[in-house]
């Protein structure tokens, strides 16, 4: 069974640009989380798609967004680039069900804004 | 969501027994132990996770304490590949699936030859 996919591994973009990162969850999981990771930070909880619908959103501006598809891929676009949003952006799926399921990451996507 | 406490850093010597401690003092009835680790640059590994019985898996065991305030992560012959970081979140029951898991900055642990 294939892990959860992330691409592009890397990632370097310009201050004030637009990016879009894609996640493909393990098949048959519907739920997808995106994380953002910085070093002085941990890991920051960005939103959660289940059934194409954002159903949970972690404090980060409206630059941030994302989308599922009915195939329960999701990308997350950052627009406007800073410095800030430089990072590891990670995507964790899991199957629907009761709770005490696992969530599974994905390798990351790192970004460097420069 | 309950936070958690962990040690900044431990080290372990290499087929020894790893004890990584957890406290989660402010935990509900309804929320579920769960540990990750993640080794350098890549994406963080479940581990294992429990509500209050003692659990074991391949990869290691997890003990709570009776009034479920702490809980300690074993991996009994740390191997150097064991060298992560080390999470542990506390989750609610009926929040659904893996969404927003709030996460501490763990434990550096090192498994030193």
């Amino acid at each position: 069974k294939a892990g959860v996919t992330q691409t592009p591994r890397y990632l370097i973009k310009t201050r004030g640009q637009q990016v879009t990162l894609s996640c493909s969850p393990i098949s048959g999981h519907r739920s997808v989380s995106w994380y953002q990771q910085t070093p002085g930070q941990g890991l920051q909880f960005l939103f959660e798609y289940f059934s194409e619908t954002q159903r949970n959103k972690g404090n980060f501006p409206g630059r941030f967004s994302g989308r599922q598809f009915s195939n329960s891929r999701s990308e997350m676009n950052v627009s406007t680039l800073e410095l800030g949003d430089s990072a590891l952006y990670l995507c964790a799926s899991s199957s629907p069900g009761q709770g005490g399921t696992e969530a599974f990451f994905g390798q990351g996507t790192r970004l460097t804004v420069v | 969501d309950a936070k958690t406490t962990q040690p900044t850093s431990m080290d372990c010597a290499e087929g020894r027994a790893a004890n990584l401690p957890c406290n989660h003092s402010t935990i509900s009835g309804n929320e579920y132990v769960y540990w990750y680790r993640q080794i350098h640059s890549q994406g963080p590994q479940y581990i294992i996770h429990g509500l209050k019985n003692n659990e074991t898996n391949e990869m290691a065991s997890l003990i709570i304490t009776e009034d479920r305030k702490s809980s300690t992560l074993i991996l009994p012959h740390a191997t150097l590949r064991d060298t992560a970081v080390y999470y542990c979140i506390v989750r609610p029951l009926n929040a659904g699936n893996n969404r927003k898991l709030i996460w501490g900055l763990g434990t550096s642990l090192a498994v030193n030859p």
